[in-house]
């Protein structure tokens, strides 16, 4: 089976840096996604990670350490339309954890 | 380049109602996935379907739950006799392959299905 935890919810400010952090426990791992999710919107595609290490892709960076089971998603320079759920997912078929809900307050 | 179509966007079926909810994947794309989403809840994974064969189905409920992906035309997922618990956005994805997860999932727009 697999287990992933993530913080319900969490606040920042414009212009700033959050980190979202995701611990996972799976049995049988390829790799660990993250998806960004409006309100009433469709998932979207932020990053993968299947290696050790960062993953920079502009203002959103992706970490993974396998032997942790950890990963978290890195935001700077945060806008307001930032303000979304992040689901970080594992396995083939991808299982999602419950998702954050950040909050980017002016 | 049309990407995961879902329809109906909005549906409401009486308790007891069938549902029928229909998915065309990306072009190109042949493997299909369903998810459930309640409010405030994540995504959880239902069933993963390839053209006329169910590959995982250990997400779905045991009874009153079925999908389907013919040869032609669209995935669809079946709910009969619908409940007030079943009301939830109902997500479809698509894939490239099922073996390359680097490519990542397309999701549709959902279907928000309402039982009154």
């Amino acid at each position: 089976g697999q287990n992933i935890d993530q913080p319900t919810e969490m606040t920042a400010t414009e212009g700033a840096i959050v980190q979202i952090n995701c611990t996972y426990q799976t049995s049988g791992f390829n790799g660990l996604f993250w998806y960004q999710q409006h309100a009433g919107e469709a998932p979207t595609f932020l990053s993968y990670n299947v290696l050790d290490g960062l993953e920079e892709k502009g203002r959103f960076s992706s970490f993974l350490s396998r032997s942790k089971g950890y990963s978290y998603l890195l935001l700077k320079e945060l806008q307001m339309k930032d303000s979304a759920s992040y689901l970080c997912a594992v396995r083939t078929p991808l299982v999602f954890g419950k998702g954050t809900r950040l909050s980017v307050i002016a | 380049n049309a990407g995961v179509m879902q329809n109906p966007r909005h549906l409401v079926r009486r308790r007891g109602q069938e549902a029928r909810l229909r998915c065309s994947p990306m072009k190109g794309h042949s493997h299909v996935y369903w998810y459930r989403q309640l409010p405030e809840e994540g995504l959880k994974f239902m069933v993963y379907l390839q053209k006329e064969n169910i590959i995982d189905e250990s997400g779905m409920p045991k009874e009153r739950f079925s999908a389907e992906f013919p040869k032609e035309g669209p995935s669809i997922l079946r709910i009969q006799q619908v409940v007030r618990g079943d009301s939830a956005a109902y997500f479809c994805a698509s894939s490239l392959s099922g073996t390359e997860p680097n490519y990542g999932y397309t999701f549709g727009s959902g279907t928000r299905l309402t039982v009154v």
